[in-house]
């Protein structure tokens, strides 16, 4: 398996519910970082959070990262249907270039 | 600030030709990174350059090269294309790597 690797592959859920995204990785990390990606777009950074944060917010999003499980959360609040895309890990074992995982697509239905 | 641009955004080439694709990075950025994106493979990483000197790289053939410039911008070359090189190629800037990236709109590379 890959370093970072997403969970689940695929989410659906409805205008105004939450969604809860998961990542996975091996090896330690410096920092771990969330990005969103429109079909066969560019990708868009979301968060950054370092391996001493547990926990940071940026509007609607929440991301958690637990060093002791090696694993981060995404989670999306009152999702709309503009939050419809890819959403990718990415981590930086050894502080070297960062690693994404396979990506999580997630459809919001209005 | 102008984002990261990525030139030409659209491209086809048949197998065996070669092809440049061209970056450049947000202004103050140091540091540029390519990825090959495909749908089997997913994100991959190729290399990443800093102060014109690659850094780090991942694990491509030698077909896959690139160089950057003294104002940042860089390059990357595919020689003798083939059919698994069609993707879409993505260049991402920081000021120093590995921290926040921003991404360009991609190359989407098509071989025929």
């Amino acid at each position: 398996s890959q370093q970072g690797e997403e969970d689940p592959q695929a989410l659906s859920i409805q205008e105004g519910e939450n969604a809860t995204m998961n990542c996975s990785y091996k090896t330690s990390i410096n920092n771990l970082q969330w990005y969103r990606q429109n079909s066969g777009r560019g990708l868009v950074h979301l968060i950054l959070i370092r391996s001493n944060e547990r926990e940071k917010h940026s509007g609607r999003l929440r991301v958690t990262l637990d060093t002791s499980k090696k694993s981060s959360s995404l989670l999306i609040t009152a999702s709309r249907a503009a939050d419809t895309a890819s959403y990718f890990c990415a981590t930086d074992p050894g502080g070297q270039n960062f690693v994404f995982g396979p990506g999580t697509r997630l459809s919001v239905l209005p | 600030k102008a984002g990261v641009t990525q030139t030409p955004r659209y491209l086809i080439k048949t197998r065996g030709q070669q092809v440049t694709l061209s970056c450049s990075p947000i202004s103050g950025h140091r540091s540029v990174s390519w990825y090959q994106q495909t749908p089997g493979q997913g994100l991959q990483f190729l290399f990443e350059y800093f102060s014109e000197t690659q850094r780090n790289k991942g694990n491509f053939p030698g077909r896959f090269s690139g160089r950057q410039f003294s104002n940042s911008r860089s390059e990357m070359n595919v020689s003798t294309l083939e059919l698994g090189d069609s993707a879409l190629y993505l260049c991402a800037s920081s000021y120093g790597g590995p921290d926040t990236q921003y991404f360009g709109p991609g190359t989407r590379l098509t071989v025929l």
